[in-house]
């Protein structure tokens, strides 16, 4: 499983939007990026899954570059209500069963 | 409703009193699997399940056990809890194995050994 490397926090305000960087230089070709958030208290949830360029639902979007070795969560105009921890995790279904998600990046969104 | 849950929420127990965690699932997932969090370390993983009587360790598997008797029950068993287990747990599943397949998450176990 590819090993991921994001921000430990970050820090925002009502309306903004918020980029999210999540590094993973050795991910491998059949590998898929997928992004969670975790508010206090609960336990994460899916926000969005990508392969490659730009995914783009009712939450966030994912951008992705050509070599993968990083993706970027964008939250736009961030309200008091995404602040929460948001994961990068990298992998494939026929891969590696165990899942690393790493420390994440926490996000602070200020009135 | 699909769901995932954890019983109990919150407990409260001794050095070396044996506990168990329930884990169910209602959504026929084969992949189950247990973290662990705590503050600056993130999740970890601790024992996952491919499907029935398939178990295997994750990365912090030390001092804990689990079984999968049943497609929709994944226990975590402390058999032995110590201080440095206090944490918070989470149980999640998934249709299949894979970092691919989207994990869904129980509500938490918030655990103190004292």
């Amino acid at each position: 499983l590819a090993k991921t490397t994001q921000p430990i926090s970050m820090d925002s305000y009502e309306g903004q939007e918020v980029n999210i960087t999540c590094s993973h230089n050795n991910i491998a070709t059949n590998d898929y990026i997928t992004w969670y958030q975790q508010f206090p208290s609960q336990g994460p949830r899916f926000i969005i899954q990508g392969y490659k360029t730009k995914v783009t639902n009712e939450v966030a979007s994912l951008f992705i570059p050509a070599d993968r070795k990083s993706s970027t969560l964008s939250l736009p105009r961030v309200s008091l209500s995404d602040t929460a921890v948001y994961y990068c995790l990298v992998g494939d279904m026929a891969g590696f069963q165990k899942l690393v998600f790493g420390t994440g990046t926490r996000l602070l969104v200020s009135p | 409703e699909a769901q995932v849950t954890q019983n109990p929420r919150y407990l409260i127990t001794v050095t070396g009193k044996k506990l168990t965690v329930t884990c169910s699932q209602n959504m026929n997932h084969e992949y189950m699997s247990w973290y662990r969090q705590d503050p600056g370390l993130g999740l970890r993983q601790i024992y996952y399940s491919m499907n029935v009587e398939v178990t295997d360790k994750g990365d912090v598997p030390e001092g804990y056990k689990v079984s999968r008797k049943e497609k929709r029950n994944f226990p975590l068993i402390l058999e032995s809890p110590s201080p440095n287990q206090t944490s918070l747990y989470f149980c999640a599943s998934s249709p299949l194995a894979g970092a691919r397949e989207t994990q869904y998450f129980g509500p938490g176990t918030r655990l103190l050994v004292l």
